[in-house]
């Protein structure tokens, strides 16, 4: 069965501060990884994605995430945290091999940053 | 990229009435599509798969005949939530999924229902 792991519910970090949201997962197969974020009361956005190739994978507003397959763990990062990124952050799989099958999402993190 | 929209993005009703949600994909077909239900600060449940054509797939406590899903092109999928009550409302937010080789979803800005 697909799961993900995001283990913390909150993080703070101060405004020009890097940040991490973490992330683990755990499928059969190649993994397929998102991160989306929501803002109040709105649908998700799309950030970035892992389908293959280099491990770093940079997205939308800065943000970029890491791969790691010995550590099945897809965290995210910006180098300097902005008041505009807090919102509620979603790490997402899906198996390479499940098809259309939809995505599993974590429990969300709510990112505050502060000024 | 892929756009997907919802509407309404917000209703309010009263008890016992039906109220429908659209979703649409804008410019690509989705053969394929989903409905999540977002509580306060929760995650995204899946409540059901919707392929074109056939009958939902419904996950697990998720009342078929309450939320009534049809998805008749693959541009096109609602979902009907009958004789709504207070404990239906909810953040409702669609998904469709394009058939490229990482079988992406495309999110909807989901639809505030709020029952009286």
């Amino acid at each position: 069965a697909q799961s993900v792991a995001q283990p913390e519910d909150q993080v703070n970090v101060a405004e020009g501060n890097p940040l991490t949201v973490k992330c683990t997962y755990s499928v059969s197969g190649n993994p397929y990884l998102f991160w989306y974020v929501q803002y109040p009361n709105r649908g998700l956005q799309f950030l970035l994605k892992y389908i293959t190739g280099d491990n770093l994978v940079k997205g939308s507003y800065g943000f970029e995430a890491e791969f790691n397959k010995s550590q099945t763990s897809f965290h995210l990062k910006k180098p300097s945290a902005l008041v505009s990124d807090s919102a509620l952050y979603f790490c997402a799989v899906r198996g390479g091999n499940s098809g259309n099958t939809p995505l599993v999402f974590g429990k969300g993190t709510r990112l505050s940053v502060i000024a | 990229g892929a756009v997907v929209s919802q509407h309404p993005s917000r209703v309010i009703c009263k008890s016992g009435t039906s109220v429908k949600i659209e979703c649409r994909s804008l410019d690509f077909q989705a053969t394929t599509m989903f409905w999540y239900r977002q509580f306060p600060k929760k995650s995204l449940m899946l409540m059901a798969t919707s392929n074109e054509g056939s009958k939902a797939t419904y996950e697990q406590g998720v009342e078929k005949d309450k939320f009534l899903i049809n998805h008749a092109s693959l541009t096109l999928s609602t979902l009907t939530v009958t004789s709504a009550h207070p404990e239906d409302s909810s953040f409702y937010i669609c998904s469709a999924m394009s058939g490229g080789g990482a079988f992406e979803q495309f999110f909807g800005p989901g639809t505030r229902l709020t029952v009286l």
